[in-house]
């Protein structure tokens, strides 16, 4: 599971700065996610990528924006941070469709 | 889009009970439904998968059951113990395709001794 990591682990952030979470894995899996964890509602899916340069929104994509310009990375954006961004957010990869998750250890993100 | 409900959110048993989680989902092309256990502060693990094709599926004392007509899945745990103690998640695959997941809202179990 050391094959997939997020950075960093704890952030805190004033609303309307941008900040960027990143994950990195090193099985060349080409699928990549990305999801949020809060009370009371789950994983919801935010992006997800098939393969570098493809990137498909998820259920939560607004205020996020992502990016794959190599199949080892799949960073997230958060343009302009806002406290219902406040978060566990959690990266996973896939090394096909219809196939089970690794998941990263989580970034906690609290926006002030 | 596909959308899941997962029952109960909360369960309580005792040692040695069984444990019922059951899930419905609302996309008919869905064909991969996987459970995660996620114990405090970790990350999500994958326990047990199934797939359209298939009814039933056993490892040890977990199980998952698929009723595609009625497009719902199930998890047994037979024989709690209290290390089965977690936040336990439902997904299905968002289409035929299967490019993502979908996760119910979880399931918290304890187990007391």
């Amino acid at each position: 599971d050391a094959g997939i990591t997020q950075s960093p682990r704890y952030k805190i952030t004033e609303t309307g700065r941008q900040v960027t979470l990143m994950c990195h894995q090193t099985w060349s899996h080409s699928y990549m996610f990305w999801y949020r964890q809060d009370l009371g509602h789950g994983l919801r899916l935010i992006y997800y990528s098939a393969a570098a340069d493809i990137t498909d929104k998820g259920e939560v994509p607004d205020g996020y924006v992502v990016s794959r310009s190599k199949t080892e990375n799949f960073p997230l954006t958060l343009e302009s941070a806002t406290r219902s961004q406040t978060s566990v957010y959690f990266c996973a990869s896939s090394e096909r469709p219809n196939y089970g998750y690794t998941f990263g250890s989580g970034t906690r993100l609290t926006v002030v | 889009g596909e959308n899941v409900e997962q029952h109960p959110s909360t369960l309580s048993v005792q040692e040695g009970d069984s444990a019922v989680i059951k899930c419905t989902y609302s996309d008919s092309a869905s064909n991969y439904f996987p459970w995660y256990k996620q114990e405090l502060g970790k990350r999500p693990q994958l326990i047990i998968d199934i797939r359209s094709n298939v009814g039933e599926k056993k490892d040890q004392r977990i199980a998952v059951t698929l009723n595609k007509t009625a497009k719902h899945f199930s998890l047994h745990i037979t024989e709690t113990q209290p290390e089965d103690s977690a936040v336990y998640f439902c997904a299905a695959s968002v289409n035929q395709a299967g490019t993502a997941l979908i996760f119910g809202k979880g399931t918290t179990l304890s187990v007391s001794s």
